[in-house]
């Protein structure tokens, strides 16, 4: 059972908006940076938000991240087909590294 | 170009010893740590440990300390993910990531299939 919690499945049909949530406990996630990784099927995982809410180069700004409190959040806005993956959100609890247990994106 | 290249697939019997690998280039090697995460059949990401490729600094997650070993030779750039008994429950595929901008893992290789079979 993942320390962070993420629903297993959302879905969607193209141009919609979907949001994936990401709960944790206090000691990894108050007080900690969340993370987001695309992993597309077959694929390695891909780092798509860090530090909450930042894109690295080369992310589309359809992604967008957020943190409240225990509480993360990635939207998804014009969906498209080529957006249907699994979706992880991460913290580092001190030098553990602990992930949700995904969410796999339907576009329909 | 930052790139991480692991080692290729592998198929093993229980009790076996094995050694996959991840070979860094376009950075400095020694100044980034290098973490593996297990991705098993169907299932999600785990963390399994992280090594500091310029001291050989090792942490390792509490569900996989004593089950494998994590290492580095920095005169090649390359990390290593050692079991030296394996069981039919190693079966996944294994990656690795740098850790790089605000700590994220920001670079992936395109990981290592392990079969074990009993």
């Amino acid at each position: 059972q993942s320390v962070l919690t993420q629903p297993p499945s959302v879905s969607g049909t193209p141009g919609q908006r979907v949001t994936i949530s990401c709960s944790g406990s206090s000691s990894n996630f108050r007080a900690n940076y969340v993370f987001w990784y695309q992993q597309l099927p077959g694929t390695a995982p891909k780092l798509l938000i860090y530090t909450n809410n930042q894109r690295p180069s080369g992310v589309p700004d359809r992604f967008s991240g957020s943190k409240s409190g225990t509480s993360a959040s990635l939207a998804i806005s014009g969906l498209r087909s080529e957006d249907e993956a699994d979706y992880y959100c991460a913290a580092w609890n001190g030098s553990l590294k602990v992930f949700g247990g995904g969410t796999k994106l339907t576009v329909l | 170009e930052v790139q991480l290249v692991q080692s290729g697939a592998e198929v093993k019997k229980s009790g076996e010893s094995l050694k996959i690998s991840c070979k860094g280039s376009g950075y400095s090697f020694t100044t980034h740590w290098i973490g593996w995460v297990r991705q098993m059949p169907g299932k999600g990401l785990e963390w399994m440990g992280i090594i500091y490729p310029g001291d050989s600094d090792t942490r390792y997650s509490p569900s996989f300390q004593g089950q494998v070993t994590i290492s580095a030779d920095k005169s090649i750039s390359t990390a290593y993910l050692q079991w030296s008994s394996l069981k039919a429950s190693d079966t996944a595929m294994y990656y690795c990531a740098r850790q790089g901008t605000e700590t994220s893992l920001d670079y992936w290789g395109q990981g290592t299939l392990v079969t074990v079979s009993s």
